[in-house]
């Protein structure tokens, strides 16, 4: 139990255009979900903390207008990159945590974003 | 701050030799510790865990004792397998008021066979 999907896998997109990743918990319910980013060989840095039916806590660095969360249901979070840009090329990774075990976070395969 | 500090990589090993890598962390209060890791294109794993002082977390014959004198938390196994070769990551988890985790910065492991 405890799968975490992410989709799309895979994403390349032109500059200026947006994109949506949705995350979703496919056997347990997630009151709350983060997103990572993750450069190459490097650690993840956390984004942003949801919260299902709330407004998203960003990390400090983290634009709110360009990076849009979205926590509608307890089993999906979407981020939409908003007038991406080649900079934001970038491994997105989200985990979700289940409310009866809210030490433990399971991930998602990872969303990889090419902007041209 | 808190924060996870790893041995940097890559580590190259044979099939069967013995595997320590390093974490340290500095922390305020009590944190769970973790390791995860990820296999190339994919996303993390937990690998394991423990959540106080002196316990064992353990899983696939690897190894990690959580060490409050030394605030480490090394990942060992006895004999490693080509199928290991990943990015391992070491990590905090503590609580502000909700839970939020801190990585290290991975440590890549080569197995060759």
């Amino acid at each position: 139990g405890a799968v975490v999907s992410q989709h799309p896998s895979w994403v390349i997109c032109k500059s200026g255009t947006s994109v949506k990743i949705e995350c979703r918990s496919l056997d347990f319910q997630a009151t709350t979900m983060f997103w990572y980013r993750q450069f190459p060989k490097q650690s993840l840095m956390l984004m942003a903390t949801s919260n299902e039916g709330s407004k998203a806590t960003y990390e400090q660095g983290v634009e709110k207008d360009k990076f849009l969360i979205n926590h509608a249901s307890l089993t999906l979070s979407t981020l939409t990159v908003t007038s991406a840009h080649p900079e934001d090329s970038s491994f997105y990774n989200c985990s979700a945590e289940r409310a009866e075990a809210a030490d433990t976070q399971y991930f998602g395969p990872g969303t990889r974003l090419t902007v041209l | 701050g808190d924060s996870v500090t790893q041995m940097e990589g890559p580590v190259t090993l044979s099939e069967e030799a013995f595997l320590t890598i390093n974490c340290t962390y500095t922390a305020t209060g009590y944190p769970s510790l973790f390791w995860y890791v990820q296999y190339p294109g994919e996303g993390l794993q937990l690998l394991l865990k423990a959540t106080k002082a002196d316990d064992k977390g353990s899983n696939k014959g690897f190894e990690a004792t959580y060490r409050k004198e030394t605030t480490s938390f090394h990942l060992e196994k006895g004999s490693v397998q080509v199928s290991d070769s990943a990015v391992y990551f070491c990590a905090l988890l503590f609580n502000t008021g909700g839970f939020k985790t801190i990585f290290g910065a991975g440590t890549r492991l080569f197995v060759k066979a």
